[in-house]
């Protein structure tokens, strides 16, 4: 079983859709969890940690739930430039990074 | 300023030739990590420096595997004798963690090595 599992999707949603990703995680050690954008053939780019409280940056929120051990990105108001591979990623205390497969979102026009 | 950088870009290898990868950190970030991403996937973890020391390579796939960090800024990925199954995106990425504490990493471009 993989440390961090995610639905692979693809989500097809069009222009101005709200969408959620959900992303869970086995090792209840996890400390830091993030979420990376990943564009076709480049590399990951951070989008957003999330802390404990949850937190939101303009149309992204990001949600931690320790008890049941995922971690959710809300998308509002979809642009097509939201398409790409979104992955999650959790941390343990030494630093070592476990990531998601990644979740594929295409935004339609 | 300048993210990190990795050379090359690009590397095609014959089975069992070995071949060297680059990775420039983000100026001044002491922690460096490895990954490979095969197609498909994300990335997985494969060694870890802060500055000079190799702090964790558990996630190297065999002894043809080596990297190293001398003087605590550049990193080399080496791969010695490459087979098919060695095909995939090598990833780098900085970080400023230092100790325990656990901060987000910055990614490099990536070499994309197939080996035929």
């Amino acid at each position: 079983r993989k440390e961090v599992e995610q639905d692979p999707g693809p989500f097809n949603v069009p222009e101005g859709a709200t969408v959620a990703f959900n992303c869970t995680y086995s090792n209840s050690a996890s400390q830091s969890f993030f979420w990376y954008r990943q564009d076709c053939r480049k590399e990951p780019k951070l989008l957003m940690s999330v802390y404990s409280s949850g937190n939101e940056d303009g149309r992204f929120t990001a949600q931690l739930n320790r008890a049941s051990q995922y971690i959710s990105l809300l998308i509002r108001d979809s642009k097509l430039s939201d398409s790409a591979t979104y992955l999650c990623a959790a941390a343990d205390n030494f630093n070592k990074f476990y990531f998601g497969s990644g979740t594929k979102l295409n935004v339609k026009p | 300023g300048a993210g990190v950088s990795q050379s090359p870009r690009y590397k095609v290898a014959k089975r069992g030739q070995d071949v060297a990868l680059r990775c420039d950190p983000i100026s001044g970030h002491v922690s460096l990590f490895w990954y490979q991403q095969a197609l498909g996937q994300g990335p997985e973890f494969l060694t870890y420096f802060q500055n000079e020391a190799q702090l964790d390579k558990s996630g190297l796939p065999s002894d043809r595997f080596f990297a190293e960090r001398p003087e605590g800024s550049v990193s080399t990925l080496k791969i010695q004798r490459t087979q098919q199954e060695d095909s995939a995106v090598y990833l780098c990425a900085s970080s400023l963690a230092l100790g325990q504490g656990v901060r987000e990493q910055y990614f490099g471009p990536g070499t994309r090595l197939t080996v035929t």
